[in-house]
């Protein structure tokens, strides 16, 4: 299906487990997104990626990795999940200039 | 750095007022913004966008916002409210020579009947 997906959507995982958040997008869109949602805080920007290969860093990026060696996958990983990283994830992909950001339908985590 | 700020973080309607929500970006330069709604439980999805042109611009379901360089401003404007609209509101932006969407914190419009 057309579309950007995330997989799983819903996850429970132990402090110090490594765990993969999924997503795939099938618009050969050139950007993608990772955010992390919090009451509170809105949206935070955790990583992005501008093409394949090319990733950095966004507002909160300390205990996640990111790789995107396909232009249509973007998996965000914990390397060692803590409970303050219980939230909600939302993946965002977007084309070039002037277009919007579409989202998925998120990854609610759960840390314990 | 960039920043958006919203500075209602809750607003309580009841249905037929009016809404006015506030969204204020930090740099000057071209710049693009936008509104997201998401709706209770949901992901979320773009109300309206301005790239360039005309100031004020009109979104889904009767939303329209107006861009004002002058003030660094994107308010979020709807003449009638309906118990449907609860959700919550974002402003976003970025600007032509940056990769990233910066979101502001949200608004969340209650509305009553």
């Amino acid at each position: 299906d057309a579309g950007i997906t995330q997989s799983p959507r819903y996850k429970i995982t132990e402090t110090g487990r490594q765990v993969t958040l999924m997503c795939h997008q099938t618009w050969s869109h050139s950007y993608m997104f990772w955010y992390r949602q919090d009451l509170g805080h809105g949206l935070r920007l955790i990583y992005y990626s501008a093409a394949a290969d090319i990733t950095d860093k966004g507002e909160v990026p300390d205990g996640y990795v990111v790789s995107r060696s396909k232009t249509e996958n973007f998996p965000l990983t914990l390397e060692s999940a803590t409970r303050s990283q219980t939230s909600v994830y939302f993946c965002a992909s977007r084309g070039q200039t002037n277009t919007e950001a579409f989202f998925g339908q998120g990854t609610r985590l759960t840390v314990v | 750095a960039q920043s958006v700020s919203q500075h209602n973080h809750h607003v309580i309607l009841s249905e037929a007022a009016s809404l006015e929500l506030g969204c204020n970006y930090s740099y000057g330069g071209t710049v693009n913004l936008f509104w997201y709604v998401q709706y209770p439980g949901q992901h979320l999805q773009l109300l309206l966008k301005y790239f360039s042109g005309d100031p004020l611009v009109k979104g889904i379901k009767g939303f329209e916002a107006e861009f004002i360089k002058s003030k660094f401003s994107f308010n979020l404007r709807k003449p009638s409210v309906q118990w449907s609209d609860t959700a919550e509101y974002f402003c976003a932006a970025y600007t032509g020579t940056a990769s990233k969407l910066t979101f502001g914190t949200g608004t969340r419009l209650q509305v009553t009947l």
